[in-house]
């Protein structure tokens, strides 16, 4: 089955504490993004990959790391998490037919 | 700069009436654009799309949207809602020329029975 795979689900953490969120896709997609979604602002994008060792910002990247050392997986590293980087956080790849699959999502809490 | 305006925050709707949630979208070249629904503790399925053609999109479960260049509209709409429509819609849109897809605030539509 073609899809997009986040883990964890769900994860509690505290600030300061390093964290990463995996991000996986099995349809050979070159484009990657990561957004964020928080009430009343829907989703922004955080970064995006192009292609393999290729990344760039998006609308809100201050606080987070990418890296895209092969086509398929596409980690968020969040290197000293802070409250207002609580969110729910989704994995997105691009296709040729123009569609986006998203990944089921991370709840993220900072505490 | 690209951008989406979904005005309403929330829809409220009676089982069987008519479904309206409106989208209005700024792109600098021409427009993809997409509906997505997101149900409760749920990731985010996409609902249709407009690249090309007809300006009459029909979609899943029942949805349809008109593109409208003039107006820069994409409203989504479903002739008799049921209660399992339910959720929270995000129009998407994309520059033809870019990767980028932006998305709007959301619509919380409730049907109720």
């Amino acid at each position: 089955e073609a899809q997009v795979t986040q883990n964890p689900r769900y994860l509690i953490t505290v600030t300061g504490k390093k964290l990463t969120v995996t991000c996986s896709q099995n349809m050979n997609h070159e484009y990657m993004s990561w957004y964020r979604q928080d009430p009343g602002l829907g989703l922004r994008q955080i970064y995006y990959s192009m292609n393999v060792e290729v990344t760039d910002k998006g609308d809100v990247p201050e606080g987070y790391k990418v890296s895209r050392k092969e086509k398929r997986n596409f980690p968020l590293i969040l290197e000293s998490p802070s409250p207002n980087q609580t969110s729910l956080y989704f994995c997105a790849s691009r296709g040729q037919n123009y569609g986006y699959t998203f990944g089921s999502g991370t709840r993220l809490t900072v505490v | 700069a690209q951008s989406v305006a979904q005005p309403e925050d929330q829809v409220n709707v009676a089982e069987g009436n008519p479904l309206t949630v409106k989208c209005t979208y700024s792109v600098s070249g021409n427009p993809y654009l997409f509906w997505y629904v997101q149900y409760p503790n749920r990731g985010l399925q996409f609902l249709l799309k407009y690249i090309t053609g007809d300006n009459l999109v029909k979609g899943s479960y029942g949805f349809e949207a008109e593109f409208n260049k003039s107006q820069t509209s994409f409203h989504l709409k479903k002739p008799s809602a049921l209660v399992s429509d339910s959720a929270l819609y995000f129009c998407a849109v994309r520059d033809r020329d870019d990767y980028k897809l932006s998305f709007g605030a959301g619509t919380t539509v409730t049907v109720r029975a």
